[in-house]
């Protein structure tokens, strides 16, 4: 199956600095990727939609300026947390489709695990 | 809103049994429904989707029904094995979204041997 690589598995890092997480798929081209966050023991929530040459398109509650989107080329979407502070400590997943796949599958990133301390 | 429920109680099985567990909505009427598999610290596996029109699939020891009149969806792990081990999260597209996926919590399975 497609594959998802994202980086770096685990970050920590002090409150106030940025922390950017890189998502890409290898084997396929990805116009789409979406951004989850997952808090122990509670559903991924997803955070945004990151589409290829475009602004990425945000769900409610989440602050784009705070959780910077880019995916600038097919296959790769960084997210990155400004001004990370420890309410953000958090599993932050990437996942995209590849053309051709069973329709709405999701291929998932190992995710990223975010300590601001 | 669209709502979706999972048990989110841990079902613990014994090997060799068959494991359902179930996933229900509200507000809403999918074109489909995924379910995946996520492992402690891992991103989530696709294991099977089945669409509005179908009402029941089946992958080697999985098989997954969609009921769209109760809104509910079953899972059923056939010949448990500890292996099986892990949460699994029932997924619907948003409304208007299609690839765009809403995560139930996710029912922690376990088998002991």
């Amino acid at each position: 199956g497609a594959v998802v690589s994202q980086h770096p598995s685990w970050v920590i890092c002090k409150s106030g600095t940025s922390v950017k997480i890189e998502c890409r798929s290898l084997d396929f081209q990805a116009t789409t990727m979406f951004w989850y966050r997952q808090f122990p023991k509670q559903s991924l929530m997803l955070m945004a939609t990151s589409n290829e040459g475009s602004k990425a398109t945000y769900e409610q509650g989440v602050e784009k300026d705070k959780f910077l989107i880019n995916h600038a080329s097919l296959t790769l979407s960084t997210l990155t947390v400004t001004s990370a502070h420890p309410e953000d400590s958090s599993f932050y997943i990437c996942s995209a489709t590849a053309s051709g796949g069973v329709t709405g599958e999701l291929f998932f990133g190992e995710g990223s695990r975010l300590t601001v301390l | 809103s669209q709502k979706i429920e999972q048990n989110s109680e841990a079902l613990n099985i014994q090997e060799g049994k068959t494991a359902t567990l179930t996933c229900n909505y509200t507000n809403y009427s999918p074109a489909y429904l995924q379910w995946y598999r996520q492992d402690p610290g891992r991103g989530p596996v696709f294991l099977l989707l089945i669409r509005e029109n179908e009402k029941e699939k089946r992958k080697e020891r999985l098989k997954v029904t969609f009921d769209t009149t109760l809104k509910q969806s079953l899972f059923h792990i056939t010949a448990s094995q500890p292996a099986d081990s892990a949460t699994y999260l029932c997924a619907l597209p948003f409304s208007g979204g299609y690839n765009k996926l809403i995560f139930g919590a996710g029912t922690r399975l376990a088998v002991h041997p």
